[in-house]
């Protein structure tokens, strides 16, 4: 069965401190994908990233960079020097490769405080 | 960019009333999907539909049906709602040749029952 783990349930940073969220899935499938997503307080689920399962490389995006890890089944967030705007919560997703009712596995998400 | 709207951001309804969620994606989307997020729990899927008069239940339908007579438009319907079903519905929908389910939502809507 799949299943995406988000152990921390909330987070609370001062601005400009670095974070990371975690996430740890289980799968038995060889080709999946992997998401973050983020959630506002306007509650709207805003797409981060997609990783496939054949593509280790770490992504960076500006503040944001990802670290995908196969032998440990994680696929970790980090926002360096937080800021205010930051605060959300935060889901990671998995899904298999896409068949007609493929669903996609959510965590139960992590809430993000950055404190001015 | 994917839009997909839902017909309100807030609603507040009373107990035994049936109730209509509506979603609109303007993609060309064959996937749609319904979800309710409550605290602690997370995103709990509902229902889904992968083509038009097509449906298929989540893991929560009991209590909600769902409508879709045209590919961009997917429908919940709360027949008789109860005080339990207050929640944030949200919607989302994905392209299905694209081999991934990397899925786009609205706004959200929060519907509180009396």
């Amino acid at each position: 069965a799949q299943k995406v783990t988000q152990a921390q349930t909330e987070i609370s940073v001062v601005e400009k401190e670095d974070v990371t969220l975690d996430c740890v899935y289980e799968t038995r499938d060889t080709t999946y994908y992997l998401f973050w997503y983020k959630q506002p307080p306007s509650g709207e689920l805003v797409f981060l990233i997609r990783r496939n399962s054949f593509d280790e490389q770490n992504e960076i995006s500006g503040r944001y960079s990802w670290n995908f890890q196969k032998s440990t089944s994680s696929f970790n967030f980090t926002i360096t020097a937080s800021q205010v705007v930051d605060s959300a919560v935060y889901f990671c997703a998995l899904s298999g490769h896409m068949n007609r009712d493929d669903k996609i596995i959510f965590g139960k998400g992590t809430r993000l405080h950055i404190l001015p | 960019d994917v839009k997909v709207t839902q017909s309100s951001r807030y609603l507040v309804k009373r107990t035994g009333e049936k109730v209509f969620l509506e979603c609109v994606q303007d993609m060309d989307h064959e996937n749609m999907f319904w979800y309710r997020q409550d605290p602690g729990l997370g995103l709990r899927l509902i229902y889904f539909s992968y083509d038009v008069k097509m449906k298929e239940k989540g893991d929560i339908p009991e209590g909600y049906s769902v409508s879709r007579e045209k590919k961009e438009r997917f429908s919940l319907i709360l027949e008789s709602a109860s005080t339990n079903q207050t929640s944030m519905y949200l919607c989302a929908s994905s392209l299905l040749s694209s081999g991934y389910n990397e899925q786009f939502f609205g706004p959200g809507t929060r519907l509180t029952v009396l």
